[in-house]
């Protein structure tokens, strides 16, 4: 069956940087993209962008470029979402989802990074 | 990019109850609209892609229609697991966007 593990939570000072990561199961990795999604606290669901398993072309929403990086590891169907100079905004809900027909069909559970002096 | 609008924000309904979400795009965006249940705690989850095909798995008391920029969402009997938050989202441009949910509360 098709499963999406995220790395645990995190806590960071803001400046910091934090790498999430979302490692597949089920099916084959390159076969189909993983998107991005950040949830704030108490608001909705916001688009971050999506990266491209054949080619690790990524694809930035606007107001994610520059301190948010898309990346994979293959080998082991793992993708990862790298954020640097975390600010207090940046507190939120990380959720990686496998986009297939247009659509986001499968989601990993979650990770929370939480950013606090 | 596309923005999404959602209304109502927030409704209240009864078990049993007809409930009908509307999703408008600021432009076209053919059939390339989605619909996404979040209960709260949980990750979303597909309910309807491509404006009205049920995802695998979804009871069929839940469908979806429309194009172009006017979407719905209907549950003909809603029932005591229905209780989330809904979210319609575009796939029709190069960067995809949500709209700002609807949260569905028991009456």
């Amino acid at each position: 069956q098709v499963q999406l593990v995220q790395s645990g939570s995190e806590l960071k000072k803001p400046g910091a940087s934090v790498k999430v990561s979302c490692k597949a199961s089920g099916y084959t990795f390159t076969d189909y993209g993983i998107n991005w999604v950040r949830q704030a606290p108490g608001q909705g669901l916001e688009w971050m962008g999506w990266i491209n398993t054949n080619t690790w072309n990524p694809t930035y929403a606007q107001g994610f470029t520059g301190r948010f990086v898309f990346s994979l590891d293959t080998s082991v169907s793992t993708a990862l979402l790298q954020i640097s100079s975390l600010k207090a905004e940046d507190t939120a809900v990380y959720y990686c989802a496998r986009s297939n027909r247009d659509a986001l069909d499968f989601w990993g559970p979650g990770t929370m990074v939480s950013v606090s002096s | 990019d596309i923005q999404m609008t959602q209304s109502p924000s927030s409704l209240s309904a009864s078990v049993g109850d007809r409930v009908t979400i509307t999703c408008r795009a600021s432009q076209s965006i053919s059939s390339y609209l989605n619909w996404y249940q979040q209960k709260p705690g949980e990750a979303p989850k597909l309910l309807i892609y491509t404006a009205s095909s049920l995802q695998s798995g979804v009871p069929s008391r839940f469908s979806g229609s429309g194009s172009g920029t006017d979407f719905t969402l209907t549950i003909s009997s809603l029932q005591p697991e229905d209780f989330a938050t809904y979210y319609c989202q575009q796939s029709d441009s190069t960067l995809w966007t949500f709209g700002q949910g609807t949260e569905v509360e028991i009456k």
